[in-house]
């Protein structure tokens, strides 16, 4: 298996531009993660899914956020309108039940 | 509220000085413990779990030990190679996977 993958690796857009974040999970596992890594606060998580299902969307910082998880192969997140504080390393992970689970590279976003 | 807590923030070895890690932790209803340790630029990578106080887990030279509060990941005659930040995670009944800080290590030559 190829891991989790995200894409794309590295954003960079303008103040007030859509921003959609893409993860394609481990074939197999069932839930599914999107976390916030900045120096200042870490890594938060932002949102989980179970079976597709979104579980607990707590951390998710205001209305502008959102995220999807239409199939289990495939989750978004996106960020209408950017800001430049939501400028991060936004990361996707994946597991199967309660094991351990496993991150993608992440998506650097960089918004100006 | 689930909180995880790691210290030091970053700690600095030589080579082959060995000291300890430590994660506290306050969750409703562990599920699990996990260790990752994360290289610049990269994802967090697994190392370990742990389900229950007493548990101990190996892996060349770190160990990670679980108690009802806190646990700690021992390095053992560290080499250049484990500088990384080590972060700490704890599962919640809920299935919420919570992280904290992170410890930050440098190992000298």
């Amino acid at each position: 298996d190829a891991g989790v993958i995200q894409s794309p690796r590295h954003e960079v857009t303008e103040m007030g531009q859509e921003v959609t974040l893409r993860c394609k999970p481990i074939s197999g596992h069932n839930s599914l993660f999107w976390y916030r890594q900045t120096m200042m606060r870490g890594l938060e998580l932002l949102i989980y899914f179970n079976n597709n299902v979104p579980i607990d969307d707590s951390g998710m910082p205001e209305d502008r956020f959102s995220a999807k998880m239409p199939n289990a192969s495939f989750s978004t997140l996106k960020i209408q309108p950017s800001e430049p504080r939501d400028s991060a390393v936004y990361f996707c992970a994946s597991r199967f039940e309660g094991t351990e689970a496993f991150f993608g590279q992440g998506t650097r976003l960089t918004v100006v | 509220e689930d909180q995880v807590t790691q210290s030091p923030e970053a700690l600095r070895l030589q080579e082959g000085e060995s000291s300890s890690l430590n994660c506290s932790y306050t969750v409703s209803g562990l599920r699990g413990l996990f260790w990752y340790r994360q290289d610049p630029g990269k994802g967090p990578e697994f190392l370990f779990t742990l389900y229950s106080a007493g548990e101990e887990k190996e892996k060349e030279r770190l160990k990670a030990t679980l108690t009802k509060k806190e646990s700690f990941l021992h390095i053992t005659a560290p080499k250049p190679e484990d500088s990384a930040t080590y972060l700490c995670a704890v599962q919640s009944t809920t299935g919420k996977l919570i992280f904290g800080q992170g410890t930050t290590l440098q190992v000298k030559p």
